[in-house]
Formats: C-alpha cells, structure tokens, sequence
C-alpha cells in the first residue's frame, strides 16, 4: 500500500501567516493528489485536485503543488475560516490512501 | 440542488449486518466512480470501496471479504453492505463522487451516517 505521511501533524498559527503543509508519498504517485479541508463534525472538502488544481469556488490564496512523491498545500494569508484539519490523498493506486490528517489551530 | 443524503447507520452487535445507502439527487450514481470513505471517532479519513461506472469495484484489505459496494441506477442510489461487523468498523460513513466526469478526487459528499459496532 501507499504510504501517505504529512506533516507536521499540528500547528499553531495567526491570522495572516502563511501556511505550507508536506505530504509525501511511499512511492511515485505522479500528480494523483487531492488535498481536504474538513471542520469538526462536518464532512471534508475539496480543495486541490491533481495535485495544482484550485477546486471551483476555493479561495485563491489556497495552493497545491509537486508531483512524484513530494507535495505542498500552501495557504498564503491564513484566514479565520480556515483553522481545520486538512488530508492528502492519492488517487494512483490502490488502496487509495489518505495523510494521517494536519490541524491548524490558532496561535 | 446535487448532493448525498446517507441512511442506515446504526448500532449493530459484533458479528452482524448492515446496509448503507446514498441517494444522490442532481446527478447520476452512475457517473465515472462512487465511493465509500469512513472516518473512526477521533481519527483521519480511511478510504474503504469504490464503483466504477461499468460495474468494476475494489476494496479496501480492511474490509476486503466482509463489505460490498452496489449501486441501483433506477433507484439512483449507492448502497454499502456490510457483513462479519467488527468493533474496529465503528465510524462515521460517507458516500462521496466527483460531479463530473474526469474529475480524480471526491468534490461531492454527504453528510455521513454513522455505524457503531457493539462487542
């Protein structure tokens, strides 16, 4: 199975802060990563699809990059309605897996 | 409105039976894949089944022998059945798509019907 490892698992940031969250896959995955946004007792959200693309209707200051078995969400200006946890997940293989999951509180 | 309405969920005894449903409304379930995602309480998101369009499914090894995932196209409806219940399948359990063809990642889900496995 793919591993799918992101980090850090938390962190602790302010409004306004820039955000980059890792993801790294056990083996090569292409661009076959999707990137969610999930809140506390709701179900997640599409951010990023193949690892670049901003899902209709995401704020433009969300960001995907990388392919192969490194990638990054970046979050340029971190806004109050953005402190969730969010999940990789690839697409290439089966089983297809998913990040052990990365919160973002407020600092 | 397109969404994902789930039903079925409950508290079921270790050993037993369940079947989950999805109905989706605005789309077709017969679109390019269906799947199920589950999440234990307090836990990241476990990829579990998916459907492909021409009938093709896979599993996770975690539930690989014991769940089925169907579709009825008439009834416009994705179904999980869930068999040999073990407490570690306890989660909340989400139908998700893409809404529309192509599209590798899940931008449609519902809203989650939660299964609790008594041992």
């Amino acid at each position: 199975d793919i591993q799918m490892t992101q980090s850090p698992p938390a962190l602790s940031a302010s409004v306004g802060d820039r955000v980059t969250i890792t993801c790294r896959a056990s083996q090569s995955i292409r661009t076959s990563l999707a990137w969610y946004q999930q809140k506390p007792g709701r179900a997640p959200k599409l951010l990023i699809y193949m690892a670049s693309n901003l899902q209709s209707g995401v704020p433009s200051r969300f960001s995907g990059s990388g392919s192969g078995t490194e990638f990054t969400l970046t979050i340029s200006s971190l806004q109050p309605d953005d402190f969730a946890t969010f999940y990789c997940q690839q697409c290439e293989i089966f089983p297809w897996t998913f990040g052990q999951g990365t919160k973002v509180e407020i600092k | 409105e397109v969404q994902l309405v789930e039903s079925g969920g409950g508290l079921i005894q270790s050993g037993g039976s369940l079947r989950l449903s999805c109905a989706a409304s605005g789309f077709s379930v017969s679109t390019d894949y269906m799947t199920w995602v589950r999440q234990a309480p307090g836990k990241g998101l476990e990829w579990v089944s998916v459907i492909y369009r021409g009938g093709s499914t896979f599993n996770a090894d975690s539930v690989k022998g014991r769940f089925t995932i169907s579709r009825d196209n008439s009834r416009n409806t994705l179904y999980l059945q869930m068999s040999s219940l073990r407490a570690e399948d306890t989660a909340m359990y989400y139908c998700a798509s893409p809404s529309r063809d192509g599209l590798w990642a899940f931008d449609l889900w519902g809203q989650g019907t939660m299964v609790i496995v008594s041992s």
